[in-house]
């Protein structure tokens, strides 16, 4: 089946400072890659859509300017937490859609993030 | 407008018996519907999906669910739980035809195992 690699799985950061998440698409292109949060015993909300080439379509309440998406390829979109706070740790998953599109989408792993 | 509830937060189950996850979802337009697995800590791994062909749909692990439109409903089911089936279940639904495809995530169901 199709891949999704995420990295890094884990990060600890100082507050403050920014950190970076990648998503790759290992043996299919994507179009379009979904970026989600996830809290503790909570299913996944939707924060943003990445459309290769163009700019990232926030969902209502997710701070474009704390949260950069760049889908640069058609095979990798970065996930930028600037300024990271405390607040801002959580579980990260990206999704990718197949350019095919089947209507699935692949998951990866998923980056703990934890901001001290 | 589209939506998903799972109608239980945990189902509690012994190794060997029978596995029901319950889903109810509404959808305006011809719904495409998913069950994905989480184990902790880890990303989603689809178990099944139902895009219009037939309407009892298998998927890895012994899983199946099936598609009733007049309960709009898509139980998910196992004959016999096994420890590893512990873990976050997710119902999904989507449509092509509402805003690009978007997933729409029910609240998830923990399925524990007991031996």
């Amino acid at each position: 089946g199709a891949v999704v690699s995420q990295h890094p799985s884990r990060v600890i950061c100082k507050s403050g400072t920014s950190v970076k998440i990648e998503c790759r698409s290992l043996d299919f292109q994507a179009t379009t890659m979904f970026w989600y949060r996830q809290f503790p015993k909570q299913s996944l909300m939707l924060m943003a859509t990445s459309n290769e080439g163009s700019k990232a379509t926030y969902e209502q309440g997710v701070e474009k300017d704390k949260f950069l998406i760049n889908h640069a390829s058609l095979t990798l979109s970065t996930l930028t937490v600037t300024s990271a706070h405390p607040e801002d740790s959580s579980f990260y998953i990206c999704s990718a859609r197949p350019s095919a599109n089947t209507g699935e989408l692949f998951f990866g792993e998923g980056s703990r993030l934890t901001v001290l | 407008a589209q939506s998903v509830t799972q109608l239980d937060s945990h189902v509690s189950v012994s190794e060997g018996t029978p596995v029901l996850l319950r889903c109810n979802y509404s959808s305006s337009y011809s719904p495409s519907l998913f069950w994905y697995v989480q184990h902790p800590n880890k990303g989603l791994q689809l178990l099944l999906k139902y895009t219009s062909a037939a309407t009892l749909v298998k998927g890895i692990n012994g899983f199946e669910a099936e598609f009733k439109k007049s309960e709009t409903s898509f139980h998910l089911t196992k004959p016999s739980a096994h420890m590893s089936d512990a873990a976050e279940y997710f119902c999904v639904v989507t449509s092509i035809y509402n805003q690009g495809g978007k997933l729409i995530f029910g609240q998830g169901t923990e399925l524990s195992v007991k031996p």
